[in-house]
């Protein structure tokens, strides 16, 4: 059971417009929701967070946004840049629950010149 | 430089021949996890570690082992690989979850080729 689902695999985007990678779940206990960041060959890399008491958090060009009554969140890169063409995983966790993160199945981000 | 290190980087095997990746980060983070990656499925949680001498079951234990006899070090062991067993591997630490930290830092990873 995918509780976490990212259900666009790939997302192609042009340099300077803005990209918008969504993330649904299903458990409602879920409070706290990452996204991370991953090149080939290297392992992913935090990139922002938002807290359930929240519905936006903001660090530079990237935003997400959390609808907790829909269950879904979404990260926005704008103005997207070449180098952020990777994958991107979406995680979610309990904060009463400890440290385990459920990930997402990823979107690969591809920004084209 | 804080980092979490996995050994080796790449490895080919046969089925049966046990087999350990190693672990370490130099952060002092009590937690640390194992993840497998797998197309289509994402980061799967394979075992974690609270702390020293404390470890769990994740989502996907079946064939695996781990340890943790020093906070640094969280190997993970395949006893008797197998071909389902081919995925990329990432190990990750954090601080405890006490000091409202959630954000993992994940090592390099280790590409895993059981034939």
């Amino acid at each position: 059971d995918q509780q976490v689902k990212q259900n666009s695999p790939s997302l192609s985007v042009q340099e300077g417009r803005i990209s918008i990678l969504n993330c649904d779940y299903t458990n409602s206990m879920f409070d706290y929701f990452l996204w991370y960041k991953k090149y080939p060959a290297e392992g992913p890399t935090f990139l922002i967070s938002i807290s359930s008491i929240k519905d936006k958090n903001e660090d530079g060009r990237f935003t997400v946004f959390l609808n907790k009554s829909a269950k879904h969140l979404s990260l926005h890169i704008v103005p997207s840049q070449p180098g952020d063409s990777a994958v991107y995983f979406c995680a979610a966790t309990t904060t009463g629950g400890g440290n385990k993160l459920t990930f997402g199945t990823g979107t690969q981000l591809k920004v084209e010149l | 430089e804080a980092q979490v290190t996995q050994n080796p980087r790449y490895l080919i095997t046969v089925t049966g021949k046990k087999l350990t990746v190693t672990c370490s980060q130099n952060m002092n983070h009590e937690y640390m996890s194992w993840y497998r990656q797998d197309p289509g499925l994402g980061l799967r949680q394979i075992y974690y570690s609270m702390n020293v001498e404390v470890t769990d079951k994740g989502d996907v234990p079946e064939g695996y082992k781990v340890s943790r006899k020093e906070k640094r070090n969280f190997p993970l062991i395949l006893e008797s690989p197998s071909p389902n067993q081919t995925s990329l591997y990432f190990c990750a630490s954090s601080v405890d979850r006490n000091i409202l930290s959630y954000e993992q830092y994940f090592g390099p990873g280790t590409r895993l080729t059981v034939t």
